[in-house]
């Protein structure tokens, strides 16, 4: 299975907004309303911050938000703050039973 | 508070099995509402699904390494093992294990690095 696409790096100043895209097909992302995304600080261990497309567990920011529109996801920062430098991953359940991550988005806050 | 913690060789010969284990404290392997995963993420790469288990035993695997890959759980020692076959250098990853509510890996460990070198 192939890797969902994500841009390598997306960048913002404090206070912006940020949003990463997140495209895969009709048999992961645009077929399951089962889209996480996970920030990944390295040497750390992965966080969830929003699941089944927009939902934020407890703990997660209410600065990140999510949606998904076709095959896309997309995952909002807004009020881009400094601890929120990271790599973001998304991922989706797939037709084979299975999951499949992205490639990954560096966010740098400039 | 449910904290796993992975544990295992930190290096492998080529040709080998890596063999791994997750320890699940503050809550239960047994439990019905969830599965147990392994996540793994090569050095400049992205994260990739391994599988995950049930505690009954019911397995789910990546297509793309289901060949190599084998998900165990016990329960007696409320844990569960990964076992990969035949690696290669493109084994080297960091190995994260993780518990899976509904369509989501919500609570992970911290991770555990394997190499694949002779």
């Amino acid at each position: 299975q192939s890797a969902l696409t994500q841009p390598a790096s997306v960048s913002g100043s404090p206070g912006q907004s940020v949003t990463i895209s997140c495209t895969g097909t009709s048999s992961d992302v645009g077929g399951y309303h089962y889209v996480s995304w996970y920030q990944h600080h390295p040497g750390k261990a992965p966080k969830l911050v929003i699941y089944d497309v927009s939902y934020r567990p407890s703990g997660s920011s209410s600065r990140f938000s999510g949606s998904k529109s076709g095959n896309t996801a997309s995952l909002t920062i807004s009020g881009l703050q400094a601890e929120d430098e990271a790599d973001y991953y998304c991922c989706s359940y797939t037709s084979t039973i299975s999951f499949v991550f992205g490639t990954g988005t560096k966010v740098t806050v400039l | 508070q449910l904290q796993l913690q992975e544990s295992g060789p930190g290096l492998v010969k080529p040709s080998e099995t890596l063999s791994l284990s997750c320890t699940v404290s503050g809550g239960s392997v047994s439990s019905t509402s969830y599965y147990w995963g392994w996540i793994r993420q090569a050095p400049g790469m992205h994260l990739e699904w391994i599988g995950s288990i049930y505690h009954s035993g019911s397995t789910y695997y990546n297509p793309s390494l289901k060949s190599r890959v084998s998900i165990a759980v016990d329960t007696s020692k409320n844990q569960f093992s990964l076992k990969v076959s035949s690696v290669t250098a493109a084994d080297t990853s960091i190995y994260y294990c993780a518990r899976e509510n509904g369509h989501r890996m919500d609570v992970w460990g911290q991770g555990t690095t394997v190499t694949v070198s002779s």
